[in-house]
């Protein structure tokens, strides 16, 4: 079952945040999240397995919350560089695949 | 370090024509291997997915198969192509523990005209 992302699309000056958030009907195993720049591959971001788990490389992190059915990205003081789709893939405890959201398109202005 | 290929990196083709899109998959063994399909603006949409040689699951029933000849070789194929079978074509590699994250490939753009 496809998670829901949301916002659909946010847009940003250089320097402003944002959350991204990713949330699925049932517990998950994971959450996997990605970022695709236009004509490009998803990139790897990070990933969380525990509930209530928190992690986090230079300025974007990300939450998984106790229940194990949403997820946020957090962008904290945006490059234009953070530009792009993001996507959280999530893992159910029966499978061994990843089911993608709809997306989030960010854009950052300077 | 692993790396996945894939190729062609984009294709013209007619309705009707047949495919073969090709992934592999070096510095790993015994992956877990996925095709995707991305259409303009959307998202990813998983196609198959296969455990190892042999093994194929179907997300989608449509005019497409996939095959698994060899431990890191994944195959999408169609006898017949639709003009909605045009889009970015995405495999990707994970490993074998479940706290493998997955990797993508660098893409294929059809375009079925």
């Amino acid at each position: 079952q496809q998670p829901v992302q949301s916002p659909q699309a946010v847009i940003l000056r250089e320097g402003e945040d944002a959350v991204i958030n990713c949330s699925s009907s049932k517990a998950l195993y994971s959450v996997h999240w990605y970022r695709q720049k236009h004509g490009e591959a998803p990139v790897f971001l990070m990933i969380l397995l525990k509930g209530g788990e928190q992690k986090g490389h230079d300025k974007i992190s990300a939450s998984f919350n106790e229940k194990k059915q949403q997820s946020s990205l957090y962008l904290t003081a945006s490059q234009l560089s953070y530009s792009g789709t993001y996507f959280c893939g999530t893992e159910t405890y029966d499978t061994d695949k990843l089911i993608f959201g709809t997306g989030t398109r960010l854009q950052v202005f300077p | 370090s692993q790396t996945i290929h894939q190729w062609p990196a984009t294709l013209v083709q007619p309705v009707g024509s047949p495919l073969s899109l090709e992934c592999t998959v070096e510095g790993t063994s015994n992956p877990n291997l996925y095709w995707y399909r991305q259409a303009a603006g959307r998202g990813l949409q998983l196609l198959f997915y296969s455990v190892g040689i042999g093994q194929i699951s179907s997300e989608v029933p449509q005019n497409l198969s996939a095959s698994r000849p060899q431990d890191r070789q994944f195959i999408l194929s169609s006898k017949k192509l639709l003009l909605s079978d045009s889009g970015f074509y995405l495999c990707a590699w994970r490993g074998g523990t479940s706290t493998d994250t997955q990797y993508f490939g660098p893409g294929t753009r059809l375009t079925v005209l």
